[in-house]
Parts: structure tokens; C-alpha cells; sequence
């Protein structure tokens, strides 16, 4: 069965730097896009970023744009998220999710970012 | 950006119909993707393309996509689809993803 595990989230000061990783297993997952969706605390969902299977396009929501990077090791069925001169308001959950061009059809439980001094 | 519209909470009664609603300019030219969320676990995606059903989600959820409105329609509610529910979409002029903000369904 398709698996997402999401690892790397913690307690980050402002403008500090932290690597998430999600890693993959059930799937052939080179051959998927993927996706990081986050949820701060009582919000909604948000789109990140997006990559496609062999990692030659990405895309990355204008709120992390120039900050974050997607990126994936098809060797090693991984997808990484890496984010850097945290901010307060990017605290919050974060997803990672496959892409099935009809939709996120499987996600991770997720990972807790706490971006706080 | 594209923008989407969701009514923030509808409640209804078990064995009776809620209707969820997501606004976008020309939403009808789009494919839209619903996905059911509870409380504490990651969303689930319950319609794709409009009014297609992944499988294992029952024929109570259904969805529909005309004008500048789509719907997602949950019949013979259950307890158990009190949740949150959001709408999503790719805006193709640049790629990204946009999601509504969210419709919590209560169950009264």
C-alpha cells in the first residue's frame, strides 16, 4: 500500500533553516509529481510546492518563493522540502502528498514546523 | 491568482443532504478535486475531475462543476462525515495549486 512518511519538522527560530524529508514506499515514485501542503494551527490548507517526477519542473507558492526549494531523490524514493529564513507565520503542519493529475489522491500524516524564539 | 470561495460551515441533520459550494471565475473550465478532512489526520481526497469517486469512497459524495460554481453534495449524512471539507484547483497560468479555504460540515 502506498506510504508517505513525513520526518525533519522542530523548533526553528526566526531566519533559522530546517530540511523536511518525505519518503516514499508503495509506489513506483519516480514516476509521480509530489507535492508539500501545510496547515498552520485552526487554518486551512496550503499549497507549497510541486515537483514533477524527474524533479525538471518546480513550482513554489509566492508566500515561499525565493525561501523554500522542492526537490527529490528518485534513488532513494525521497522528496525533500528545503525551507530557510523561517518566518513566524510559516509555522504549521506540513504535508507532503502524491500527485495523481487528478488530484492529491495520497498524503503523510504529516510533520510540525514551530517557528519561535 | 485564482481565487476560491467556500461558505465556512454548513450544518445538517443525519439522513439529510448537505451541499458544499467552491466560487471561482469560470470554475467550469477547471478540474476540481474535493477532499474530506477530520480532525488530527490528513485530508482525504473523496472526488477528483469534478464528480469522479477514488475508490472506497461511497455514492453519498458526489460533485458537480458549472458556471463559476462547484458543489460537493454528501447524501444521507452521517455522523461520521462531520469534517472539513475543501476544494481545490491548478491555476495553468502558472502551475500553482490553489485550495479554498475550507467548508466545516457539522453533523447536528
Amino acid at each position: 500500500q502506498v506510504q508517505l512518511v513525513e520526518s525533519g519538522g522542530g523548533v526553528v527560530q526566526p531566519g533559522g533553516s530546517l530540511r523536511l524529508s518525505c519518503a516514499g514506499s508503495g509506489f513506483t515514485f519516480s514516476t509521480y509529481g509530489m507535492h508539500w501542503v501545510r496547515q498552520a494551527p485552526g487554518k486551512g490548507l496550503e499549497w507549497v510546492a510541486f515537483i514533477n517526477y524527474d524533479g525538471t519542473k518546480k513550482y513554489h507558492a509566492d508566500s515561499v518563493k525565493g525561501r523554500f526549494t522542492i526537490s527529490r531523490d528518485n534513488s532513494k524514493n525521497t522528496l525533500y522540502l528545503q525551507m530557510n529564513s523561517l518566518r513566524t507565520e510559516d509555522a504549521a503542519v506540513y504535508f507532503c502528498a502524491k500527485d495523481w493529475w487528478r488530484g492529491l489522491d495520497y498524503w503523510g500524516q504529516g510533520t510540525l514546523v514551530t517557528v519561535s524564539s | 491568482s485564482y481565487v476560491l470561495t467556500q461558505t465556512p460551515s454548513v450544518s445538517v441533520a443525519p439522513g439529510q443532504t448537505a451541499t458544499i459550494t467552491c466560487g471561482g471565475k469560470n470554475i467550469e473550465t477547471k478540474s476540481v478535486h474535493w477532499y474530506q478532512q477530520k480532525p488530527g489526520q490528513a485530508p482525504v481526497l473523496v472526488v477528483y475531475d469534478d464528480s469522479a469517486r477514488p475508490s472506497g469512497i461511497p455514492e453519498r459524495f458526489s460533485g458537480s462543476n458549472s458556471g463559476n460554481t462547484a458543489t460537493l453534495t454528501i447524501r444521507r449524512v452521517e455522523a461520521g462525515d462531520e469534517a472539513d471539507y475543501y476544494c481545490q484547483v491548478r491555476d495553468s497560468t502558472n502551475d500553482h495549486y490553489v485550495f479554498g479555504a475550507g467548508t466545516k460540515v457539522t453533523v447536528l
